[in-house]
């Protein structure tokens, strides 16, 4: 069964670092997102992209976030300078095109764990 | 006001037992609505979908109530395995985007 994959599954960063989190979306899907999960709390969207542009974002989306698809198979999300409030686990998402835009049904990744120290 | 609030739980129940979770949701213009299951440490996975004329899947039934905006998750005969944290999920209307209940926790004891 097609899955969605995250690369590391364990991120250690110092404050201030750029970190680079990685994400392979299922191989049919046009829709992909970011949500993150401080420990704790709820699962949060960031942003959401498709046709290779950024189609909604959240306010916790700041400058700071950037996200990239730099390949037909890769979905990156960049923060550029991490602060501690940053640390959360980090989930990518994606959907395959419905009948009148992205599918309802979102697959998402076993996450990344970002702490900041 | 928090757009998708649920039981803050945990709720402590036997195999076997049939157990209730409940959600309400400010934005009257939602337009989906989802129960996910979230394991500990965990990515959130869809349980189901919720419609407007209620839906079962097996031992799960979900109902949803517009005028009320409050959506349920019934559990019958309740196994081990069903232990874990259950979000309730909305999308607003021309959005795909996902918006999360802090979850209510299930722990089944045999």
């Amino acid at each position: 069964e097609p899955e969605v994959t995250q690369t590391p599954s364990h991120q250690v960063t110092q404050m201030g670092q750029e970190v680079i989190l990685r994400c392979v979306p299922i191989s049919n899907h046009l829709y992909f997102y970011w949500y993150r999960q401080i420990l704790g709390q709820k699962v949060e969207f960031l942003v959401s992209f498709y046709n290779n542009e950024i189609s909604e974002k959240s306010e916790i989306f700041d400058d700071q976030f950037s996200v990239e698809r730099p390949d037909g198979s890769n979905f990156t999300l960049k923060i550029r300078s991490t602060k501690l409030e940053d640390s959360a686990m980090y989930f990518c998402a994606s959907s395959e095109l419905g009948l009148a835009g992205p599918s309802n049904e979102q697959f998402f990744g076993p996450g990344t764990r970002l702490t900041v120290l | 006001r928090k757009e998708v609030e649920q039981d803050p739980g945990p709720f402590n129940v036997p195999e076997g037992a049939t157990v209730a979770f409940n959600c309400t949701y400010s934005n009257s213009a939602s337009q989906s609505f989802f129960w996910y299951r979230q394991d500990c440490r965990k990515e959130p996975k869809l349980l189901m979908s919720v419609y407007s004329s209620g839906n079962e899947d097996g031992r799960f039934t979900a109902q949803l109530n517009r005028a009320s905006q409050y959506i349920s998750l019934l559990i019958r005969d309740s196994k081990l395995s069903d232990s874990a944290t259950y979000l309730c999920v909305v999308t607003h209307s021309g959005y795909s985007t996902l918006t999360f209940g802090k979850g209510t926790m299930l722990l089944v004891s045999p």
